[in-house]
């Protein structure tokens, strides 16, 4: 398997425009989280999925941010419009049903100047 | 909501020695207990996970022992390695399928 996929692995950006980061989870796999780490901050939980389905958005930072999850094997997470303090990395993370285990993807690296 | 700390948040060691890495929590219906290592620039990799009925678990050079009457659990590295090197995090679940990562502690071994 290729693990989850993220893309793009790098987006600079300018304040104000919309971006969107894409996630392939891995094959099978029931959950999908997206997080976002920063020095300051930490790696934060953003948002999760179960069977596409959004459980959790309280970690969603505020209604730029939306997150969506169309099928079982691609979700997006879009920010409209982006500001500088949204420089952050980015991860989107996969796990199958009742494991607990988590499978992280590479990360996108959001630069917004 | 389930609070997590990791001590220390960095620690240096000469390769070979041992390496101990402490996270509590505070949500007592938290019952999985990972540990994941994050290298620059990649994302977070499980290294070793314990689950609430058990107390300890062993994975060659690594070990992860819980105490749930104290609340906290520990990550141990014997016989470090330069490849050792990296950011280690906590990530208890307090329930549902959300983890709660930690702060996360560096790791600088040194050969």
């Amino acid at each position: 398997d290729a693990g989850v996929i993220q893309s793009p692995r790098h987006e600079v950006t300018e304040m104000g425009q919309e971006v969107t980061l894409r996630c392939k989870p891995i094959s099978g796999h029931d959950y999908l989280f997206w997080y976002r780490q920063t020095m300051m901050r930490g790696l934060e939980l953003l948002i999760y999925f179960n069977n596409n389905v959004p459980i959790d958005d309280s970690g969603m930072p505020e209604d730029r941010f939306s997150a969506k999850m169309p099928n079982a094997s691609f979700s997006t997470l879009k920010i409209q419009p982006s500001e500088p303090r949204d420089s952050a990395v980015y991860f989107c993370a996969s796990s199958p049903r009742g494991s607990g285990e988590q499978y992280f993807g590479p990360g996108t690296r959001l630069t917004v100047t | 909501g389930e609070n997590v700390e990791q001590h220390p948040s960095t620690l240096s060691v000469q390769e070979g020695d041992s390496a101990v890495i402490k996270c509590t929590y505070s949500d007592s219906a938290s019952n999985y207990f990972p540990w994941y290592k994050q290298e620059l620039g990649k994302g977070p990799q499980l290294i070793i996970d314990i689950r609430s009925n058990v107390g300890e678990k062993k994975d060659q050079r690594i070990a992860v022992t819980l105490n749930k009457t104290a609340k906290h659990f520990s990550l141990h590295i014997t016989e470090t390695q330069p490849e050792d090197s990296a950011v280690y995090f906590c990530a208890p679940r307090p329930g549902g399928g959300k983890l709660i990562f930690g702060q996360g502690t560096e790791l600088s071994v040194k050969p």
